[in-house]
Parts: C-alpha cells; structure tokens; sequence
C-alpha cells in the first residue's frame, strides 16, 4: 500500500538548520507531484512548498522562500526539505503529501522543535 | 486573493448527517478544492476531490457516507450515518499555479 514516511525532525536551535526527509513506497514516486505542508502546534494545516514529478518546477510559499529548499531524488522515491536559519515559529509537525489528478496520499508526520 | 473560509466547529448526533462548508473567496467560484481529514494527534487523510460541477472522486477507501457538492463558490462535505470515528478536524484546500492554499479547519464533534 501507499506509504510515506516522513524523518529528520527534532530539536534545533534558533537560527540552526535540518533536512528533512521523506521515503515513498507503494506507488510509481516518479509519477507524482510532492509536496510540504507544516502544521503548528493547535495550529491548521501551512502549505509550504511543492514539486514537479521531475523536479524541474518548484514553488514556494512566500513566507517560506530563501530559507526552505525543496528536492527530490526519483531514483530514491524521496523528497526532502532544507531547513535553514529555523526560528521559533517553524516549531511544527511537518508532513509530505504527494499528488496526481485525482490522487492524494499523506505521511504521519515529523516534529521539528525549534528553541534554544 | 484566494482564499478559503470555513466555519471553525461545527456538531451533530450519534447517527445523525451534517454538512460542513467551504467557501472559496470572490472571483474564484470554479475552483475544485480537495476534502481532508485529521484525527487528534494523527496525520491529515484525504476524502476527495471536489469539482465545481459536484463530482467528486474519492480516496482510497472512503465510505459511501462521505459526499461531496458544490454550489456557486461553497463547497459542501455531507457526512451522514455518523460515526465516533467521524469526529476529527476536516480542512478544505485549493490550489492554483505556484501554491496551495487551506481553510482554517472545522471541528466536528459526535455528540
């Protein structure tokens, strides 16, 4: 069956930096476009960024550009977001979700906690 | 601007229907948006897609009791026979060119 799995979360300090990452199994990865949405704690769902099933279009949320680098590695069947100069406030649980059509599957989730 | 707006709580009994909604803002009333639902502590799961025409083809597994309509710029989550299982946030989203956007989330609760 579909799965994503989401890794790499944890506690950072202010202005530290993480990747995260994110396995995919159960379905043709390459296919799809993939996704990071952010969820804060009591908070809704943030959309932050997302990518072609080639990689070669990506878009970000504007509050997200310069610091966040989204990627993907088809060979792999992962998708992974660079975290840079974190602050308190991206204290959330971060999800991937991957997409195509009519198609949309979510991981479970990883925690990053940002304090010092 | 596009944006979606949905009652923050919404309640029904055990067995009873209810209809949840979304609104998409002005100018945007054709847009599909996407039905998603999150248990505490748990990842979101999605329930379907949601055309302006009122299709809406659904994820993997979703019950018959979940259905979707559509009616100028409100997009409506009807969930009948209700279940405690049932009780969860659901969150309503869209997208256009270069970024998604979500609604706030409605609480559901089974009384």
């Amino acid at each position: 069956q579909v799965q994503l799995v989401e890794s790499g979360g944890g506690l950072v300090k202010p202005g530290g930096s993480l990747r995260l990452s994110c396995a995919a199994s159960g379905f043709t990865f390459s296919d799809f476009y993939m996704s990071w949405i952010r969820q804060a704690p009591g908070k809704g769902l943030e959309w932050l960024s997302y990518i072609s099933s080639s990689g070669g279009t990506i878009y970000y949320a504007d509050s997200m550009k310069g610091r966040f680098t989204i990627s993907r590695d088809n060979a792999k069947n992962s998708l992974y977001l660079q975290m840079n100069s974190l602050r308190a406030e991206d204290t959330a649980v971060y999800y991937c979700a991957s997409f195509m059509g009519d198609l949309y599957y979510w991981g479970q989730g990883t925690l990053v906690t940002v304090s010092s | 601007q596009l944006v979606l707006t949905q009652s923050p709580s919404a309640s029904a009994s055990l067995g009873a229907s209810v209809k949840l909604t979304c609104t998409l803002s002005s100018g945007h009333s054709t847009y599909a948006i996407a039905w998603h639902q999150q248990h505490p502590e748990k990842g979101p799961r999605y329930l379907m897609k949601l055309n302006s025409d009122g299709s809406h083809p659904k994820g993997d597994g979703i019950p018959d009791r979940f259905l979707g309509s559509s009616s100028g710029a409100e997009r409506y989550l009807t969930i009948s026979s209700l279940q405690s299982e049932d009780e969860a946030d659901y969150y309503c989203q869209t997208w256009a060119t270069g970024f998604w956007v979500f609604g706030g989330g409605t609480k559901l609760t089974v009384l």
